[in-house]
């Protein structure tokens, strides 16, 4: 089956300092949907890209879908300690067989 | 408004007893879905409802009992758990055509 690659795993940063993260893949996928999880909840959708090459922001937070459509990243500037939490990378793939396959998550500390 | 809604927040339940988790959404997607998850991992795809039909079950025990009553209401029965199936559950959905999948805030099983 499909599988993601998420790294890193775990990051302990400072509060202001910029972040990346990125999922690799051995599909291809249509869709690549970026989601943040705090503890106890569920995870909320931060940015969505359809389409290889794009490039997409959303406040402090910018995503791009890869070339070749088997990786994405996700960068966040000036971190604030509000930003710590689960970041998870999601392919989507199929039309009528969608399907959402789920990195294993980057675990984020942020240091005031 | 993207908000998918859970009840209850938290339950408590012994092996032998019999709960619900309900789950609602009034976005009007038809797509609806029940994911289990452990600690620092991603969500494990339960079962999905396409159109209040049964889709997909990805091999679940049978003491998870699925229902879509409804387009809005999605439905997890509880019956004779085990303390490994203590884990938040999350409900998600999406418009049937879109990619995005937009999740719950889960309930918080514990199986005593």
């Amino acid at each position: 089956g499909q599988q993601l690659n998420q790294s890193p795993q775990s990051m302990f940063i400072q509060e202001g300092e910029d972040v990346s993260m990125n999922c690799t893949s051995s599909s291809i996928f249509n869709t690549w949907l970026w989601y943040k999880q705090d503890p106890g909840e569920g995870p909320v959708l931060l940015i969505a890209l359809y389409k290889a090459g794009e490039l997409t922001s959303n406040g402090r937070l910018t995503a791009q879908f890869g070339i070749t459509r088997k990786d994405s990243f996700l960068n966040i500037s000036a971190s604030i300690p509000s930003d710590v939490g689960i970041y998870f990378c999601a392919g989507v793939s199929g039309g009528s067989n969608y399907k959402l396959t789920f990195g294993k998550g980057t675990l984020l500390t942020v240091n005031p | 408004d993207t908000e998918v809604t859970q009840t209850p927040k938290h339950l408590v339940m012994g092996m032998t007893n019999k709960k619900s988790l309900k789950c609602e959404q009034h976005m009007g997607h038809r797509a609806m879905y029940w994911y289990k998850q452990k600690a620092k991992k991603p969500p494990e795809l339960m079962f999905v409802y396409s159109y209040e039909k049964l889709s997909i079950n990805e091999s679940v025990p049978s003491r998870f009992s699925p229902e879509c009553p409804n387009s809005s209401l999605l439905n997890l029965h509880l019956h004779a758990l085990q303390p490994e199936d203590s884990a938040l559950y999350l409900c998600a959905s999406r418009l049937t055509g879109d990619h995005e999948q937009y999740f719950g805030p889960g309930t918080r099983l514990t199986v005593t």
